[in-house]
């Protein structure tokens, strides 16, 4: 069974510093995506970023950016120039690419992410 | 945009309660799913359905049930609530049977149900 670990409950940056997120994985499968998803106060969860694990080229998005390291079963979120609004929940998510079922779409437990003013 | 909508933020029930928790969406998407979340767990999926009156069980289905007879919306049913079910619901919709790396998630936003 494939799982998804966030050792970090908390963290905190302050704003307009750098901050990493770590998440790790296990995993038989060589062909998958991995996610990042934000939940605010609001609770909307929302996708920030997404992976393919069969490309090299890390996945960025405006402030956001990741470093997926296949072999080390490790893909950490980078978020620069940290805003206000950047406090919030983060999910490291998981799914194998070639399985056609929903159902193998696997969260990590989470980091709060505070920004401090 | 994509709207899913839980029709509760907050719900306390007590303990043998049926519970129903209602999602609707508003893009025609096919799949539809529902996911408990705790502290230190993260997010947990309980079911799901690609189309209307289909439902496949995911890791927690025990002590739920489903019901999707229209295409918009989705009903997670608690039979008889118990205080291990108090959790965040939350509901969330895609629009394709067969997910591909541009496809995601739409959620909405949580209900906080709590069993005395």
């Amino acid at each position: 069974a494939q799982t998804v670990t966030q050792s970090q409950p908390e963290m905190s940056v302050q704003e307009a510093e750098t901050v990493t997120l770590s998440c790790t994985y296990d995993t038989s499968e060589s062909d998958y995506y991995l996610f990042w998803y934000k939940q605010p106060p609001s609770r909307q969860m929302i996708l920030v970023i997404r992976q393919e694990a069969y490309k090299q080229q890390n996945a960025t998005e405006n402030r956001f950016s990741v470093n997926f390291q296949k072999a080390a079963k490790s893909f950490s979120l980078k978020i620069s120039d940290s805003q206000l609004g950047d406090a919030a929940m983060y999910f490291c998510a998981y799914r194998i690419r070639t399985s056609g079922s929903a159902r193998q779409l696997t969260f990590g437990s989470g980091t709060q992410l505070t920004v401090l003013p | 945009d994509v709207k899913v909508t839980q029709s509760s933020r907050y719900l306390v029930k007590r303990t043998g309660e049926k519970v129903f928790l209602e999602c609707v969406q508003d893009m025609d998407h096919e799949n539809m799913f529902w996911y408990r979340q705790d502290p230190g767990l993260g997010l947990r999926l309980i079911y799901f359905s690609y189309d209307v009156k289909m439902k496949e069980k995911g890791d927690i289905p025990e002590g739920y049930s489903v019901s999707r007879e229209k295409k918009e919306r989705f009903s997670l049913i608690l039979e008889s609530a118990s205080t291990n079910q108090t959790s965040m619901y939350l509901c969330a919709s895609s629009n394709s049977r067969y997910w591909a790396i541009n496809e995601k998630l739409f959620f909405g936003s949580g209900t906080q149900l709590s069993v005395l």
